[in-house]
């Protein structure tokens, strides 16, 4: 079955700093590529998504990108703030597993004002 | 926006007693999962469910619990005998699994305490 192994666990940074979360996973089958927020007590919620079909994906503040042959994918968060201060789960799943997402063990983000 | 919701928010139970948790995906999917997180820890699958009848789960899901979908609206998670190690969050997720959308919308969860 798919394992996905994500880096670091925990990542403290000043308001203003970029942030850069790595996730690597093991079935190349695997090709969609989903991001969750998670805030303290609250529901996982997706906050961007990446197919194996394109290399980056950004959306405001917040990118992705995907190297299929190394099989491994990052999440970047620039000029953070406050407010970003959660735990973020990267995840891996495909047709053929139903898309049924593999989650990583989640990567606290502290963000120091 | 649609949500997917989930009773009840807490839920204490002793061992060994029965408990169902509760979900009302969002109403025009077609795909319905439960995952559980236990406290700091990263949230697993444990079931999902299509046209009626389970169409994958894994190795935590095994006789003690089950899934139904009793109506048109709600997907229910039976835990038989619970175990201390059943304290967790229980997530619902729902989805519509188009051909340009794999998104699985959660709920807030349902806290499952057991003493």
């Amino acid at each position: 079955g798919e394992n996905v192994e994500q880096h670091p666990s925990t990542l403290s940074v000043q308001e203003g700093d970029s942030a850069v979360i790595k996730c690597t996973y093991s079935d190349s089958a695997s090709n969609y590529f989903p991001w969750y927020k998670q805030e303290l007590g609250k529901r996982p919620q997706l906050i961007i998504d990446i197919r194996s079909n394109v290399g980056e994906k950004k959306d405001q503040r917040i990118a992705v990108t995907l190297n299929k042959t190394a099989k491994h994918f990052s999440l970047h968060i620039t000029e953070t703030q406050p407010e970003d201060s959660a735990v973020y789960f990267c995840a891996a799943s495909s047709s053929g597993g139903s898309y049924i997402p593999t989650f990583g063990r989640g990567t606290s983000l502290i963000v120091h004002p | 926006e649609p949500e997917v919701t989930q009773t009840p928010s807490h839920q204490v139970t002793q061992m060994g007693q029965e408990v169902i948790l509760r979900c009302v995906p969002i109403s025009n999917h077609l795909y319905f999962y439960w995952y559980r997180q236990i406290l700091g820890q990263k949230v697993e699958f444990l079931v999902s469910f299509y046209n009626n009848e389970i169409s994958e789960k894994s190795e935590i899901f095994d006789d003690q619990f089950s899934v139904e979908r009793p109506d048109g609206s709600n997907f229910t998670l039976k835990i038989r005998s619970t175990k201390l190690e059943d304290s967790a969050m229980y997530f619902c997720a729902s989805s519509d699994q188009k051909a340009s959308s794999y998104e699985q919308y959660f709920g807030p969860g349902t806290r499952l305490t057991v003493t």
